[in-house]
């Protein structure tokens, strides 16, 4: 079966400019989680769905990022006015339910983005 | 709060010798605990998990153990091949996410 996938795979842009980030997690997933891995800072929580709500938004780094699900499938993930400091790999996970410690995580390939 | 610290790389070893990969944590109660790898070009995958105490994950020849008392879940292997080069991150669970490590670059000569 299809894991989970994640586009564009690299996304070059312009300080300034808003991107989205689409990620399709494994179908029947109820889950779906967002990271951040750069250097230097390692892999970061961003932010957790649960369905379509998302209970935990702690980790989002500032106001100009947001993330919605629709549908209990897709996520997109929104950052507004990129800065440099955003430049990272975007990584997507889904499991078949939440509490991280009993239901796998399945990583998406990432995204790539940088901010020029 | 919740934090997870692993050892620097990168490591570089040759095939077939013994691999330790230190990690600790810090944690109220008694999170999950994790050792995800990411091979070239590829998606991070969890190699191996331990839910309490004494545990024991395993997978592909590496082991970890979940030692309460000193806080740690190290990683082994007896004999590393050069296909185990990657990135390897220890983590915990807290609350439905996950807290990763830095992240240690494993490099196998041949």
């Amino acid at each position: 079966g299809a894991g989970v996938s994640q586009s564009p795979s690299n996304k070059v842009t312009e300080k300034g400019k808003d991107v989205e980030l689409r990620c399709d997690p494994i179908s029947g997933h109820t889950a779906l989680y967002w990271y951040r891995q750069s250097l230097g800072q390692g892999l970061e929580f961003l932010i957790y769905f649960q369905g379509n709500s998302a209970p935990d938004k702690s980790g989002l780094p500032s106001d100009r990022f947001s993330a919605e699900r629709t549908g209990g499938s897709v996520s997109t993930l929104t950052i507004q006015r990129t800065q440099q400091e955003d430049s990272a790999v975007y990584l997507c996970a889904s499991s078949s339910e939440g509490l991280a410690g009993a239901y796998e995580q399945y990583f998406g390939p990432g995204t790539r983005l940088t901010v020029t | 709060g919740d934090s997870v610290t692993q050892m620097e790389g990168p490591v570089t070893l040759s095939e077939e010798a013994f691999l330790t990969i230190n990690c600790t944590y810090t944690a109220t109660g008694y999170p999950s605990l994790f050792w995800y790898v990411q091979y070239p070009g590829e998606g991070l995958q969890l190699l191996l998990k331990a839910t309490k105490a004494d545990d024991k994950g395993s997978n592909k020849g590496f082991e970890a153990t979940y030692r309460k008392e000193t806080t740690s879940f190290h990683l082994e292997k007896g004999s590393v091949q050069v296909s185990d080069s990657a990135v390897y991150f220890c983590a915990l669970d807290r609350d439905d996410k996950i807290i990763f490590g830095k992240g240690t670059r494993l490099h196998i000569l041949p």
